[in-house]
Order: C-alpha cells, then structure tokens, then sequence
C-alpha cells in the first residue's frame, strides 16, 4: 500500500521560489512522479525521480531522498500559469500500481 | 492532444442508472488505468488493464466495473448510480518501455449524478 502526504495549498508571488513538499510510505518503490493540473483538466506529467537526488528541468527542479520518504518539487521564477494543483505520485515496483497524493494548489499572486 | 482519447466529455444521469465510460489509449500503449476524481480531490486509482487483463485493482466499487478488448480500448462500467459518484473520471496509458515518462491521461469524462 502506499500513504502519500502532500500540504492542501500554498500562496507565492510571481517571479519567487517555492517548494512543495510530498512524503510517502509505500510496500515497493518504483519510482516518484510529479504531475501539474488545471482546474477541470487532465494531469500533464513534469518529472520524475527513481534514484536518490535532484533532477533540473529548467524552471522545475524535482528531489528524492528515498531513505526518508520524500520528495520536493522546486519551481523557480513563478509565473501566474504555474497557478495549479501539483500531485506527487509513488509507482510500485511491479508497474501495476501508481498512487497519487491529494495534491498542492499554489496561488500565484501578482 | 495527448493521445489517449476519452468519450464522453460530459455525461449528466440520473441516481440508480447506469452509464459506460471508454476510453482508448495511445497508439502502442498496452495499459490503461482507470482513476476517479471528486471535487477538490486526489486521482484515486480504480483498475488498471495490461493487453486485456486486470492487472491491478485499487478502491473500486462493486457497483463499477471494466474491461479492455482486443483492439485496447476499455470501458468504465458504473451502476447503481448514487450522487456521490458524481466525479472526473480519468483513464491513463503507459508507453512500455518509456518508464521514466509515467503515464498520459486522457481529458477526462466529467459525471454528474442527480
């Protein structure tokens, strides 16, 4: 099974850093995605982290440490699109199963 | 256009009937997951479907069920209906082999239960 904690929302302004945080407990990782949604429209996939570390795609940066169950999404120069809920999700390690956490919706604010 | 493609866009019914939602995956992909996600909530995963078999089965009701057939496609099948199933629901497909890419969602069936 899998147990994914992620905060409900968070509030930043344009052109600031912010890092939402994601916890899970999981039976078999498989790897941790990060997913951007819109109100009303599908999740559109952004990173993903299997190993220990940071992986940098321009303005989205994603961290692992899977010893502590944890992960961060770091995004750089807000803009008022990035406004979204951010969903964190664990794979296991068979492929069959991929859980999602509640998600993050961030505020950018001018 | 992601490539998974999801039909209908928007289904209103009544409480106690029931209704199929399809779903076809991206060319080449093999899986299909199938997820629920009420206002303001997390995807929670239902079942997933690998080349015409169940593989795997989350929080699913009995009242709901799937298949997919020999052409990939797959069908969301929910009965009974009640408000509470009132939701998105969403279908994904895995590219094999592609792991680090995770899955592609459809846009989504918008249910509306009254």
């Amino acid at each position: 099974g899998q147990n994914i904690d992620q905060p409900t929302e968070m509030t930043a302004t344009e052109g600031a850093i912010v890092q939402i945080n994601c916890t899970y407990q999981t039976s078999g990782f498989n790897g941790l995605f990060w997913y951007q949604q819109h109100a009303g429209e599908a999740p559109t996939f952004l990173s993903y982290n299997v190993l220990d570390g940071l992986e940098e795609k321009g303005r989205f940066s994603s961290f692992l440490s899977r010893s502590k169950g944890y992960s961060y999404l770091l995004l750089k120069e807000l803009q008022m699109k990035d406004s979204a809920s951010y969903l964190c999700a664990v794979r296991e390690y068979n492929f069959n199963k991929f859980y999602f956490g509640s998600g993050t919706k961030l505020n950018v604010k001018p | 256009d992601s490539g998974v493609t999801q039909t209908p866009k928007h289904l209103i019914t009544a409480t106690g009937q029931r209704v199929t939602l399809r779903c076809s995956p991206r060319s080449g992909d093999l899986s299909v997951y199938w997820y629920q996600q009420s206002l303001d909530q997390g995807l929670q995963f239902l079942i997933q479907y690998y080349n015409g078999e169940e593989r795997a089965k989350g929080n699913i009701l009995e009242r709901f069920s799937a298949q997919q057939f020999p052409d990939l496609h797959s069908e969301l099948n929910l009965s009974s209906l009640e408000l509470g199933d009132s939701a998105l629901y969403f279908c994904a497909s895995r590219h094999q082999g592609a792991e680090d890419y995770g899955y592609t969602f459809g846009s989504g069936t918008r249910l509306t239960v009254v």
